[in-house]
């Protein structure tokens, strides 16, 4: 496809359950990222994939939050156990390198019941 | 640290009137600098960058902005708004190196009275 693709679109879980979330980067895109967005909030770095590099994961706000991918291609974040306080839009992006502009897909809307 | 604010939570302007949203950044070095839209149901979409040159960036649908060092500034304008712009719009700035983390704003919701 022509965009960035996330997958599911919506995610409705019970609180301690584990999910995973799916980014599809923009073909030859090295670099990818993966936000949070609380509702009326700003979005909130999580974490930073370039090429086969060590990710940046600084952004990650518990031991609970994982992410992987393999090369250049697609991306997972999982959330292990999750809390109420979880529930936001996580949003993914890739750019071509570290400081083009990001396309972003239209997010993965979750609900921690 | 780096950090970036936007200090109003909603601009309203008229049809046809120029346009400012505003954008202060703090971070070490030279910044680069970027805006995005966010449009009702849709996602975020790039509308210009400063990464290094002429301070003045012209962007897609006729924004562009300014980067002023003195003042930390990154502020998005337009000479004049349709109401086809109202969205929420975000500043974002990463610092020029040792990190790979940008800093969004919090948004700036503008509407566009007809």
């Amino acid at each position: 496809g022509a965009g960035v693709s996330q997958s599911p679109s919506n995610k409705v879980t019970e609180k301690g359950k584990d999910v995973e979330l799916r980014c599809d980067p923009i073909s030859g895109h090295t670099a990818l990222y993966w936000y949070r967005q609380r509702l009326g909030q700003g979005l909130e770095f999580l974490i930073y994939f370039q090429g086969n590099s060590a990710p940046d994961k600084s952004g990650l706000p518990s031991d609970r939050f994982s992410a992987e991918r393999t090369g250049e291609s697609v991306s997972t974040l999982t959330i292990q156990r999750t809390q109420q306080e979880d529930s936001a839009v996580y949003l993914c992006a890739s750019s071509r390198t570290d400081n083009q502009p990001q396309h972003f897909g239209d997010g993965t809307r979750l609900s921690i019941l | 640290a780096q950090s970036v604010a936007q200090p109003e939570d909603q601009v309203n302007v008229a049809e046809g009137n120029p346009l400012t949203v505003k954008c202060t950044y703090s971070v070490s070095g030279n910044p680069y600098l970027f805006w995005y839209v966010q449009y009702p149901n849709r996602g975020l979409q790039f509308l210009l960058k400063y990464i290094t040159g002429d301070n003045l960036v012209k962007g897609s649908y006729g924004f562009e902005a300014e980067f002023n060092k003195s003042q930390t500034s990154f502020h998005l304008k337009k000479p004049s708004a349709l109401v086809s712009d109202s969205a929420l719009y975000f500043c974002a700035v990463r610092a020029p190196s040792g990190t790979y983390k940008y800093i969004f704003g919090t948004g700036t919701r503008l509407k566009v009275l007809a």
